[in-house]
């Protein structure tokens, strides 16, 4: 079955930058989302379509995507942006994977 | 504002069904695909079921194919998931979530979810 890998943790100073990578081998033809879980809430949608920001979500996030790997990039992390993120695509079968999940911690 | 609600969580034993709900409001429902994702106690996310704007096209994961059933009702801005043959393995939070498109193709909204729990 397919599969998304992000690393399981990433950790941040305030105010500098987090990368959250995203590998898969259905990437280079598939566009990546990105979703933001805080803790006992449900996931917000952050990055669509490789690099489209949802209005509402602040500039500092951004996303790109070259070949099997997937970006998130948190520039200037801020406290409130401790979370848990997860990637998200389908495959050429039309099977719909979210990544392992990437715990971001910011201190 | 975009408003997901589920409802028709709870405690079920092995082996029993459970039909969960979502009442949908603040947009046209009937202009977009829907899905169901659940996510298992401190586990990530697992895509369920999408189904089109139209129920023309329905899909679902390994896990619950041949379980559970998809369905929405246009008429009452609602999505529906039944499930049968439970599972201890089925117990998560479900969340109802609106797509981007009439295809099935991302989750754009959320709902707060609602818990099922399998165990006799």
């Amino acid at each position: 079955s397919y599969e998304l890998t992000q690393p399981p943790s990433v950790s941040v100073s305030p105010g500098q930058t987090a990368r959250i990578t995203c590998s898969g081998d259905a990437l280079p033809k598939k566009y990546a989302y990105w979703y933001q879980q805080k803790s006992g809430q449900a996931p917000v949608l952050v990055i669509y379509e490789d690099s489209k920001r949802p209005s509402g979500i602040p500039e500092r996030f951004s996303g790109s995507s070259s070949g099997t790997m997937a970006t998130l990039t948190i520039s200037g992390a801020q406290v409130e942006d401790e979370a848990d993120y997860y990637c998200y695509s389908t495959d050429s079968s039309g099977n719909h994977v979210f990544g392992t999940g990437t715990k971001v911690t910011v201190l | 504002e975009v408003q997901l609600v589920e409802s028709g969580g709870g405690l079920v034993q092995p082996g029993r069904s459970l039909r969960l709900s979502c009442a949908a409001s603040g947009f046209t429902f009937d202009d977009y695909a829907m899905h169901w994702v659940r996510q298992a106690p401190g586990k990530g996310l697992e895509w369920v079921s999408g189904i089109s704007w139209n129920s023309g096209s329905i899909g679902y994961a390994d896990s619950v194919k041949g379980r559970f059933t998809i369905s929405r009702d246009n008429a009452k801005n609602s999505l529906y998931l039944q499930m049968n043959s439970l599972r201890a393995e089925d117990t998560a939070l479900y969340y109802c979530a609106k797509d981007g498109y009439q295809s099935a193709e991302y989750f754009q909204h959320w709902g707060q979810g609602t818990l099922v729990t399998v165990s006799s």
